[in-house]
């Protein structure tokens, strides 16, 4: 059973704060890991994927880094905006598990104006 | 935007009913993939196809079906809906050979059985 872990759970920041999370994997036979947004009442809304090590991705405000031998992605927002307020998800695909991804349980971000 | 389509998006259905919930996507790809979600839980994959004729049991159990005649479409069903099925169901699909199989989901069912 794979494990993939999000922490924090949930997260309330007001609007301008910079702020970020963590997905933890595991680091043998990795392929890639992948961050998803999802607002209520919307799909989950594919953001990033990585696969090598020390990959650094960003869509304007919001980057994500990958550190495959240790299993650890981090996500950042820059000066979190209402409209940030989402679940963010991490997935992972490797293992024997190839083709298909194991998500984590997500961190609940809220943005306060 | 994900061109990917599920109906319908809620159900509130009495226990022992047939149902089927429909997932269909325009974009060509090979696979597809159903998850349950219940509140604060992780996505599940409960099925999963390759491609046409094929489908596969994902890692939760589950007492639903999936059939794939075609591409595009990958309906599931549940033959006697319970209490215990109860849930979120969301479709996604994905290219294999495109964007690290990046999938990209529709806007979920919220399945009541009463």
């Amino acid at each position: 059973i794979l494990n993939v872990e999000q922490s924090p759970q949930s997260l309330h920041v007001q609007e301008g704060d910079s702020t970020n999370f963590t997905c933890s994997f595991p680091s043998s036979n990795f392929y890639a890991l992948h961050w998803y947004r999802w607002e209520t009442a919307k799909s989950p809304e594919a953001l990033f994927v990585m696969t090598l090590n020390g990959d650094e991705k960003k869509k304007g405000r919001i980057s994500a880094t990958l550190n495959t031998k240790e299993g650890y992605s981090y996500l950042y927002i820059k000066g979190s905006q209402p409209e940030d307020s989402a679940t963010y998800l991490c997935a992972y695909a490797g293992g024997t598990s190839y083709g298909k991804l194991t998500f984590g349980q997500g961190t609940i971000l809220t943005v306060h104006p | 935007e994900a061109d990917i389509y599920q109906t319908p998006r809620y159900l509130v259905i009495g226990t022992g009913k047939k149902i089927t919930l429909e997932c269909s996507q325009t974009m060509g790809h090979d696979k597809m993939y159903w998850y349950q979600q219940d509140p604060g839980m992780e996505l599940h994959l409960i099925h999963y196809s390759y491609g046409v004729n094929s489908t596969e049991k994902g890692d939760l159990s589950s007492e639903s079906t999936v059939s794939r005649i075609r591409t595009e479409h990958f309906p599931l069903t549940l033959e006697s809906a319970r209490p215990s099925h109860t849930s979120q169901y969301l479709c996604a699909s994905s290219d294999s050979f495109r964007d690290q199989e990046t999938q990209y989901f529709g806007p979920g069912t919220r399945l009541l059985v009463l």
